[in-house]
């Protein structure tokens, strides 16, 4: 069963307007993380934020915010005022359990989303 | 502080060769976790070492395989190389401390099996 959804294969924004990424998750354990990374063209992996399954409030960093919805499975990505630089390719992936778990050091993604950004 | 680094950048192999990839993770990081990328199965995950122990492992044929040393760099081979190992590997440490699991990668080893 497929764990982490992105329904978005593709998608534009203007220049400087604000930008949703979907994504939902599946998983029966109550410990998690969330983790959205970026992949320009040239392949390398960027760490943008994380939501753990504890906290309360929504992450932010910077003009990047999650909008984690415990209940829908939902970890949406909102970009803010958007840059040509943000085009790229966008993953969401999971991490089940906390440091030292079973599941320790592997993380599910999904199938991640283009994003445009158009001057 | 340096990032990950991951050596060779690009490969190229035949079938039945055999290949390694090496990475070397952020300095105090002890996890290393290996990643495989094709856009067919996107990125899928091979296995993961802390403390020189394969912790976790993947779905993938016991022709991949790896270790990590003493000083957390960690190196992942596959044997046999099939036209299907064409991909681009990625390689992610961590601090693996509660509250420090993110996973930073490195740029990569893009293998081209022909």
């Amino acid at each position: 069963a497929q764990k982490i959804t992105q329904t978005q294969p593709g998608m534009f924004v203007q220049e400087k307007e604000a930008v949703t990424l979907d994504c939902t998750y599946d998983t029966s354990d109550q410990s998690y993380g969330l983790f959205w990374y970026k992949q320009p063209s040239s392949g390398e992996m960027i760490f943008l934020i994380y939501q753990g399954s504890y906290d309360e409030q929504n992450a932010t960093e910077g003009r990047y915010s999650l909008n984690f919805q415990k209940a829908r499975k939902s970890a949406n990505l909102v970009i803010s005022a958007s840059q040509l630089g943000d085009s790229a390719m966008y993953f969401c992936a999971m991490r089940e359990g906390l440091a030292g778990s079973s599941n320790t050091g592997k993380l599910i993604f999904g199938q991640g989303t283009t994003l445009q950004v158009k001057p | 502080k340096a990032g990950v680094t991951q050596t060779p950048r690009y490969l190229i192999k035949t079938r039945g060769q055999q290949v390694t990839l090496s990475c070397s993770p952020i300095s105090g990081h002890r996890s290393v976790s290996w990643y495989q990328q094709t856009p067919g199965q996107g990125l899928q995950f091979l296995f993961e070492y802390f403390s020189e122990t394969q912790r976790n492992k993947g779905n993938f044929p016991g022709r991949f395989s790896g270790r990590q040393f003493s000083n957390s760099r960690s190196e992942m081979n596959v044997s046999t190389l099939e036209l299907g190992d064409s991909a681009l590997y990625l390689c992610a440490s961590s601090l693996e401390l509660a509250g420090q699991e993110t996973q930073y990668f490195g740029p990569g080893t893009r293998l081209l099996v022909l």
